[in-house]
């Protein structure tokens, strides 16, 4: 699975929209982008993926450059519970062997600020 | 939906004792994991099994180290002879083999393991 870079840190106005990058350079033709938070001692939780097109659902939208070499996690409108470390993931999302880990870096600690 | 179950929820341990944590993953979920989380890193693959084959171990799986999933429901993890470095957060994941399901998984709120 591709390597990824995010910023080890963010803040963020509660109410103003949170843009998390990611980096991922060496991404292949079959590898999504996913995304994961985790809350202060809680387990990881899933937000979003996406392959070319961008993503929307009702926790995200996820934005994927054309090169697919970096995309940026949105929260359209951030409150105090986003405060979260989140982390950009790519993986094939097939159904085989060793795809099925989840290798986590060590994210972003995005603190929403009252 | 009750979520991924993980018991206990903090364990605190004498150095050279044994520990067993168990797993219980969303139902009909075939494919379960675990992963350790220390301090201040993401977390960290463990194991993984499809129903009750165990398919993939991580070097990190010492001999110390052991999963099973008997029946292809629950899960535990046992450590021997727990040593200060195995102290952290043990997270236990869930996820479905169909496509619709996305290949998400789903994560228990995990099993902090504090060795004294």
């Amino acid at each position: 699975d591709a390597k990824t870079t995010q910023p080890t840190s963010m803040d963020c106005a509660e109410g103003r929209a949170a843009n998390l990058p990611c980096n991922h350079s060496t991404i292949s033709g079959n590898e999504y982008v996913y995304w994961y938070r985790q809350i202060h001692s809680q387990g990881p939780q899933y937000i979003i993926h996406g392959l070319k097109n961008n993503e929307t659902n009702e926790m995200a939208s996820l934005i994927i450059t054309e090169d697919r070499k970096s995309s940026t996690l949105i929260l359209p409108h951030a409150t105090l519970r986003d405060t979260a470390v989140y982390y950009c993931i790519v993986r094939v999302r097939g159904d085989g062997g060793a795809t099925n880990k989840l290798i986590f870096g060590t994210g972003t600690l995005l603190a929403v600020q009252p | 939906d009750t979520g991924v179950s993980q018991n206990p929820r903090h364990k605190i341990t004498k150095r050279g004792q044994n520990v067993t944590f168990r797993c219980d993953p969303i139902s009909e979920h075939n494919r379960l994991y675990w992963y350790r989380q220390t301090l201040g890193q993401g977390p960290e693959f463990l194991t993984y099994f499809q129903n009750e084959a165990q398919l993939e171990k991580s070097r990190l799986l010492s001999d110390r180290f052991s999963a099973e999933r008997p029946k292809g429901s629950f899960s535990t993890l046992e450590i021997q002879r727990t040593e200060q470095g195995d102290s952290a957060m043990y997270l236990c994941a869930s996820s479905l083999t169909q496509p619709l399901a996305k290949n998400i998984q789903y994560f228990g709120a995990g099993t902090r393991l504090s060795v004294l």
